[in-house]
C-alpha cells in the first residue's frame, strides 16, 4: 500500500468545522482511502471511506481530489467528543485486507 | 457491525513470563487481525489469522514470540510470550465487518505492562 502524509496536529474550535488533509500522491487505481480515529484509550474507529468520488455518511465528509493524490476529512461540526488521532489510510480492494497506520493527525478540539 | 471483546483489559505482568489475550467476536467472521501499540505510538500489524489456517506474520514478529490460536470463526488467542518490559504495550484485536471488506472493527484492547 501507498504512503500517506498528515499533518502531526491541528486545532480546531468547537463548532466549527475540522477540515484534516491527507496526501498520497503515489496512489494507485484500486487504493481507497479510508478514515479511522483513536480517541484516547480506545481502539480505532472507522469513520468513511472513498475511492474517487466525495463521500458523507452521518460521521463526516471525505473530499477527494480529481487526481486522487490528496484528501480531505471534514467533521462538519466539531464536538470535544471529536478529539481523538485521524488516520488516513489507503486500501486496495483486493489482496492484504491489513491496515497499514502511520502517525495520523492529533486533532485538539477547543471549547 | 461486529463488536469485540477482549480479555484482560489490563494486565501487570512480570518478567519472562506469558500472557494469553483472548478475543471475543459477537458474529462470524473470516479474517482476525491483531495489532501492537506501543507508547505513543501508532499501531503496528503482527499477524492475521484465519480460521483454519496457520497465523500470517508481518516482518519483525514470529510465532514463537507471538503464538496465536484461532480455533473458530468467532474467537482468537494472541500470547505474548517470554516477556521482556519491551513489550509492554497495548495489544488490540480487530476483524472486518460481515459484510467484507468496507470497515473493521478493534476491540477495545488490552493494555500491558512489563515489570
Amino acid at each position: 500500500d501507498a504512503k500517506t502524509t498528515q499533518p502531526p496536529s491541528m486545532d480546531c474550535a468547537e463548532g466549527r468545522a475540522a477540515n484534516l488533509p491527507c496526501n498520497h500522491s503515489t496512489i494507485s487505481g484500486n487504493e481507497y482511502v479510508y478514515w479511522y480515529r483513536q480517541i484516547h484509550s480506545q481502539g480505532p474507529q472507522y469513520i468513511i471511506h472513498g475511492l474517487k468520488n466525495n463521500e458523507t455518511n452521518e460521521m463526516a465528509s471525505l473530499i477527494i481530489t480529481e487526481d486522487r493524490k490528496s484528501s480531505t476529512l471534514i467533521l462538519p461540526h466539531a464536538t470535544l467528543r471529536d478529539t481523538a488521532v485521524y488516520y488516513c489510510i489507503l486500501l486496495m480492494d483486493t489482496g492484504r485486507r491489513a491496515l497499514t497506520f502511520g502517525s495520523g493527525t492529533r486533532l485538539q478540539v477547543q471549547p | 457491525s461486529a463488536v469485540i471483546s477482549q480479555k484482560p483489559s489490563r494486565d501487570i505482568c512480570q518478567r519472562g513470563t506469558s500472557l494469553t489475550i483472548q478475543c471475543q467476536v459477537d458474529s462470524q467472521v473470516t479474517m482476525m487481525f491483531w495489532y501492537r501499540q506501543q507508547p505513543g505510538q501508532s499501531l503496528t500489524l503482527i499477524a492475521t489469522a484465519n480460521q483454519g489456517s496457520e497465523a500470517t506474520y508481518e516482518s519483525g514478529f514470529v510465532i514463537d514470540k507471538f503464538p496465536i490460536s484461532r480455533p473458530n470463526l468467532t474467537f482468537s488467542t494472541l500470547t505474548v510470550s517470554n516477556m521482556s518490559p519491551e513489550d509492554s504495550s497495548i495489544y488490540l484485536c480487530s476483524v472486518e465487518g460481515p459484510g467484507g471488506k468496507e470497515t473493521q472493527y478493534f476491540g477495545p484492547g488490552t493494555r500491558l505492562l512489563v515489570l
